[in-house]
């Protein structure tokens, strides 16, 4: 069965309003857990680490403050993207890491529209 | 830069053939390559994954073979089939870094015709 649970699946939204993806760990505990964007036909990007009880971090060129992470239990994080235009349409994927093996299980991903 | 070179960036293949993706790396901390299978609109499942510690892992049809000494891992697919039609992505991460930071290859797009 799934290890990760993403919702929601696809999303349309109106510019300049903000749009909140959930990402659930499943099956571990989880106190990292990852967002990738990924644009047609290219691989995934890194956007940031979310950490359980912390601030996340962010890549080089991602902004905090347009991307909000919270990942306030050991199976939930949330990626919240602000005031959305059009360019932050994209397909966002979050991703948990198995402590012991290090193996990274993904979402099935949310599809973000903005209009 | 690049940490993962990956290689064809589209392969077509006939049903029943060999499918063969490469992939190098650089970073002699790498220690950990999996391998990822895409379908459109779906994210990423973990296909196979290898440990330097070995040169060869078989998972049914899906094989990875590695090369420490040349940095290489290539994934190859026996016996394609058209429900195998998909984009790979092989990536490799560090222990030491942080725990489960993937460097992902640019992806292969597979289409195996019936």
């Amino acid at each position: 069965g799934a290890v990760v649970s993403q919702h929601p699946s696809r999303v349309i939204c109106k510019s300049g309003t903000s749009v909140k993806i959930e990402c659930r760990s499943l099956d571990f505990q989880a106190t990292t857990m990852f967002w990738y964007r990924q644009f047609p036909k290219q691989s995934l990007m890194l956007m940031a680490t979310s950490n359980e009880g912390s601030k996340a971090t962010y890549e080089q060129g991602v902004e905090k403050d347009k991307f909000l992470i919270n990942h306030a239990s050991l199976t939930l994080s949330t990626l919240t993207v602000t005031s959305a235009h059009p360019e932050d349409s994209s397909f966002y994927i979050c991703s948990v890491s198995r402590l012991n093996t290090g193996e990274l299980f993904f979402g099935e991903g949310s599809r973000l529209t903005v209009l | 830069q690049q940490q993962v070179k990956q290689s064809p960036q589209s392969l077509i293949v006939q049903k029943g053939g060999i499918s063969i993706i490469n992939c190098a790396y650089e970073n002699t901390a790498f220690d950990y390559f999996p391998w990822y299978q895409q379908f459109p609109g779906k994210g990423p499942a973990l296909l196979i994954a290898i440990r330097p510690d070995v040169s060869e892992k078989k998972e049914g049809r899906f094989t990875i073979s590695f090369n420490k000494s040349a940095k290489q891992f290539s994934l190859h697919i026996m016996d394609s089939q058209p429900g195998d039609s998909a984009t790979y992505f092989c990536a490799a991460s560090s222990r030491g870094s942080t725990l489960g930071r993937l460097y992902f290859g640019r992806g292969t797009q597979l289409t195996v015709w019936p």
